[in-house]
């Protein structure tokens, strides 16, 4: 079974500082990876879709990377800021599921202090 | 605006009750999809629906109930089985290999 890991589970940074931030899965059969961000309460928002063809994909300050070899993804968010603070998380849609069951790891939560 | 949109945002449920919560989606999306989420774990998979008038259950389905009567509309029920039903509740529709979208939450306490 697809398992999907996000090391550190907490993760504290001054304002300005670059964001790294990782996913590991254990199956390299997938589809696709999705970056989303949760407010406190709040939905998930989507931040970015790599495609298993994509080595990465870019958004404004947001650029997210993909070794599917590895079972890596690894977002960065360039000079971040207070409104940066959220929880990331990253899911998985595995090859073998044809409808897209996403498998989610637990989190990365981000605190941005000015 | 497309998107999704869940409601009520906050449901009391007294011991015993069965409750309803509402998703609907006008993004033309075949599939959607109900997750649990607790405090310190990720999302859980309680059901899914591909097409209209067909669902599967997830990893949690026990204590749950969906319907699948129109395309734009997947509501999930929580019965009086479902003994810890506290918790926060997500909806998401995607396309075939598209993006996953998100509804706003709904979140369910037992009074």
């Amino acid at each position: 079974k697809q398992e999907v890991t996000q090391i550190p589970a907490a993760l504290s940074v001054p304002e300005g500082e670059n964001l790294v931030l990782n996913c590991s899965f254990t199956d390299s059969a997938i589809y696709n990876l999705q970056w989303f961000r949760q407010d406190p309460g709040k939905g998930l928002t989507s931040l970015l879709l790599i495609q298993s063809s994509q080595r990465e994909q870019t958004s404004g300050r947001l650029n997210a990377s993909l070794d599917k070899s590895s079972g890596r993804s690894t977002l960065y968010i360039a000079a971040s800021q207070p409104g940066d603070s959220a929880t990331y998380l990253c899911a998985v849609r595995p090859r073998a599921d044809s409808w897209g069951k996403l498998q989610f790891g637990a989190g990365t939560q981000v605190v941005v202090t000015p | 605006d497309g998107g999704i949109t869940q409601s009520p945002k906050y449901l009391f449920r007294k011991e015993g009750q069965n409750v309803t919560l509402s998703c609907e989606q006008n993004l033309n999306h075949d599939a959607m999809y109900w997750y649990r989420q607790d405090p310190g774990q990720g999302l859980r998979l309680i059901y899914y629906s591909q097409i209209v008038n067909d669902f599967q259950k997830g990893d949690i389905a026990e204590g749950y109930s969906v319907s699948r009567e129109k395309k734009e509309s997947f509501p999930l029920t929580v019965t009086s089985a479902q003994k810890n039903p506290t918790a926060f509740y997500l909806c998401a529709s995607k396309g075939w290999n598209t993006e996953a979208f998100f509804g706003q939450g709904t979140r369910l306490t037992v009074v």
